[in-house]
């Protein structure tokens, strides 16, 4: 299985500011994958993260509002920018493994937005 | 668009006895994966089993057995011998097979043990 590392774990911020979550992964992955998982709520999907390319967002997300970095193989930040309270939710990154198509995550963020 | 239903959102279960949780999904397309994940307090997402939509064989991790049906769309979690540790939410995932890894989650069930 891949170990993934994914920080903060945890923060608590302004209205208006911005965050940066990271994902750092064990093992080379083609695709990373950021989720978020809304209070009580199952997880959706915000964007597909390739390693030289721009991400693809889902529907309902964009990049201006969580920009997807992925500079390497082993690693992508997704910033929440310019937070409202509607952004408190937990964030999970996820990669596959390519030998056994399995999904991993992260443990998440949990992000509050006051 | 593919879609995941699980009707159960809560579960309860004496502890060693045996639990399913329920899970039924549409799609049209013939070749695809399901899974069952397991979250913890902890947050940690867990894979617990997965089942290729073209094996007729139902998945089996230990405890854990799935009943696929395919032509009825349902895929259920079996849980034998429960233990205070399986006490988590419970998500069902659909993943298509034609290349796109998006994850398709149900809304969960949580289940409780009861001691």
């Amino acid at each position: 299985s891949a170990v993934i590392s994914q920080k903060p774990s945890r923060d608590i911020c302004q209205r208006g500011t911005s965050l940066t979550i990271q994902c750092q992964v064990d093992s080379q992955v083609t695709m990373m994958f950021w989720y978020r998982q809304q209070p009580g709520q199952s997880l959706t999907l915000i964007a597909t993260a390739n390693q030289g390319s721009e991400a693809t967002y889902e529907s309902g997300f964009v990049i201006d509002k969580f920009p997807i970095s992925r500079p390497n193989l082993t690693f992508s930040t997704l910033t929440v920018s310019n937070m409202s309270p509607e952004d408190s939710s937990i964030y999970l990154c996820s990669v596959q493994n390519q030998a056994n198509e399995k999904l991993f995550f992260g443990s998440g963020t949990q992000l509050s937005v006051l | 668009a593919q879609t995941v239903t699980q009707s159960q959102p809560e579960m309860s279960v004496q502890e060693a006895e045996t639990v399913t949780l329920s899970c039924t999904y549409d799609t049209s397309e013939s070749d695809y994966y399901l899974f069952w994940y397991k979250q913890p307090p902890s947050r940690q997402m867990i894979l617990v089993i997965r089942q290729e939509a073209y094996k007729q064989q139902n998945a089996t991790e230990n405890r854990f057995s799935v009943n696929f049906q395919k032509a009825a769309k349902s895929f259920s979690l079996k849980i034998s011998d429960s233990q205070l540790g399986d006490a988590a939410m419970y998500f069902c995932a659909y993943r298509s097979a034609d290349g796109n890894e998006k994850l398709t989650f149900g809304t969960g069930t949580r289940l409780t043990i009861i001691p």
